[in-house]
């Protein structure tokens, strides 16, 4: 089973709010990432987190905050977020972060700020 | 430099034909390269690892030259279903993929 779960697959916010999307993965990988993904563009590396802990945060906003409460699960806090955060977020895991390893998506979250 | 680097196309091919891309990437010390499928509106999806060997899986060929930093990727017996943007990504020694902006293939009936 290579199957990454998100929800929710929409999710429509104001500026003010405060939401979260999830992500979960059951196949035991140790490593798991959130991209962004706007329009015609190749996928943008968010966060990354190796056995839990965060590894990479490609200097994203403070507005975006992750979480990964246990192995199989992947959090991404949003507050305060601004119209160009619109864009398709995906989660990702891989069995570790080793350079080898393939990262195999979740189908995503589609955000729109309005 | 882009990291990695790929033709945008579109490539417009009829069904049946014989249809390859290119990728290059800068960084020598790359580790692990990767295509990767990606429908309109859906996530990306592994197609196949790309090994310093070549490999193939059914009529999909994945070819790498380090000398060159260079992958490609070729389809054979194009079909409708083929039609998709093709991701070349590289793990550029981060940790992380990199990813290239992707090539647009669409087959035509």
């Amino acid at each position: 089973d290579t199957e990454v779960t998100q929800t929710p697959k929409h999710l429509v916010m104001g500026m003010t709010n405060k939401k979260s999307l999830k992500c979960e993965q059951h196949m035991g990988h140790r490593a798991m990432y959130w991209y962004k993904q706007k329009a015609k563009k190749p996928p943008e590396l968010m966060f990354v987190y190796s056995y839990e802990k965060l590894s990479i945060n490609e200097s994203v906003p403070s507005r975006f905050s992750p979480e990964c409460p246990n192995s199989s699960l992947l959090n991404l806090h949003l507050h305060a977020l601004q119209p160009e955060d619109s864009a398709l977020y995906l989660c990702a895991s891989s069995q570790d972060q080793g350079s080898y390893n393939e990262q195999f998506f979740g189908p995503g979250t589609r955000l729109t700020v309005l | 430099r882009k990291e990695v680097e790929q033709d945008p196309g579109p490539f417009n091919v009829p069904e049946g034909a014989t249809v390859a891309f290119n990728c290059t990437y800068s960084n020598s010390a790359s580790q692990s390269f990767f295509w990767y499928r990606q429908d309109c509106r859906k996530e990306p999806k592994l197609l196949m690892s790309v090994y310093s060997s070549g490999n193939e899986d059914g009529r999909f060929t994945a070819q790498l030259n380090r000398a060159s930093q260079y992958i490609s990727l070729l389809i054979r017996d194009s079909k409708l279903s083929d039609s998709a943007t093709y991701l070349c990504v590289v793990n550029t020694g981060r940790r992380a993929l990199t990813f290239g902006s992707g090539t647009r293939l669409q087959v035509q009936p």
